[in-house]
């Protein structure tokens, strides 16, 4: 199984560009998540979705945009990206109550 | 809320124990705890539910403190492999969602 798998790993983008990081995942998990990380920071919510159909704002939502089109996949839209928005982002699942989750590798951004 | 993890950093040499400790000012379902090697993903190491249970295997287990909102994560006769950065991530009551703490740094010298 390939687990969470996010695109593009890496990205460099100029202020005021669009992009959308996508993310899927192959465990039939009910919740997917978006974080990002920045140094000393630790893992900032951006968006979560508890089930297909829903979608709720996180700690840092602002500037961003999701979208859970299936059960499989949920990708995370930057209208128009602000160097603030460099850092390397992370797509999760979790299924159950015990809500553990499984990262994917990360998307690298760099904003200009 | 974010919790709070102290220490910020540890620097260790094999075989020598390290205790993370992980505070929340929040009431708590859960907490888990990840650990995450430079470049990589953040890894699920073991969850605590409420109850005040310890758990772990081999050298690392954990506790925590409902009553306080407190868990702590311990690594005895550590090994080269536990080097990276530990995080916390807790879980309020119907909250669906963890937040993670500012993470542990820990280097572990031969």
């Amino acid at each position: 199984n390939a687990g969470v798998t996010q695109t593009p790993k890496f990205q460099v983008l100029k202020t005021g560009q669009s992009m959308t990081l996508q993310c899927a995942q192959d465990m039939n998990h009910n919740s997917m998540y978006w974080y990002r990380q920045d140094p000393g920071m630790g893992l900032r919510l951006i968006y979560y979705s508890a089930s297909e159909g829903t979608t709720d704002k996180g700690e840092v939502p602002n500037g961003y945009n999701v979208s859970r089109l299936n059960k499989r996949e949920f990708s995370l839209r930057l209208e128009s990206a602000a160097p603030s928005q460099t850092s390397v982002y992370f797509c999760a699942s979790s299924v159950g109550q015990k809500n553990i989750q499984y990262f994917g590798a990360g998307t690298r951004l760099s904003v200009l | 809320q974010q919790p709070v993890q102290s220490p910020q950093a540890v620097i260790l040499r094999e075989g020598e124990d390290a205790v993370i400790n992980c505070s929340s000012s929040k009431a708590l379902y859960s907490v888990h705890w990840y650990r995450q090697k430079h470049g990589e993903a953040p890894v699920f190491l073991m969850i605590l539910l409420k109850g005040g249970e310890q758990k772990g295997h081999e050298k690392i287990s954990a506790s925590f403190n409902e009553k306080k909102q407190q868990s702590s994560l311990y690594l005895t006769a550590s090994q080269l492999s536990y080097s990276g950065t530990y995080f916390c991530g807790t879980e309020g009551v119907g909250a669906q969602k963890l937040v993670f703490g500012q993470g542990t740094r820990l280097t572990i010298n031969p």
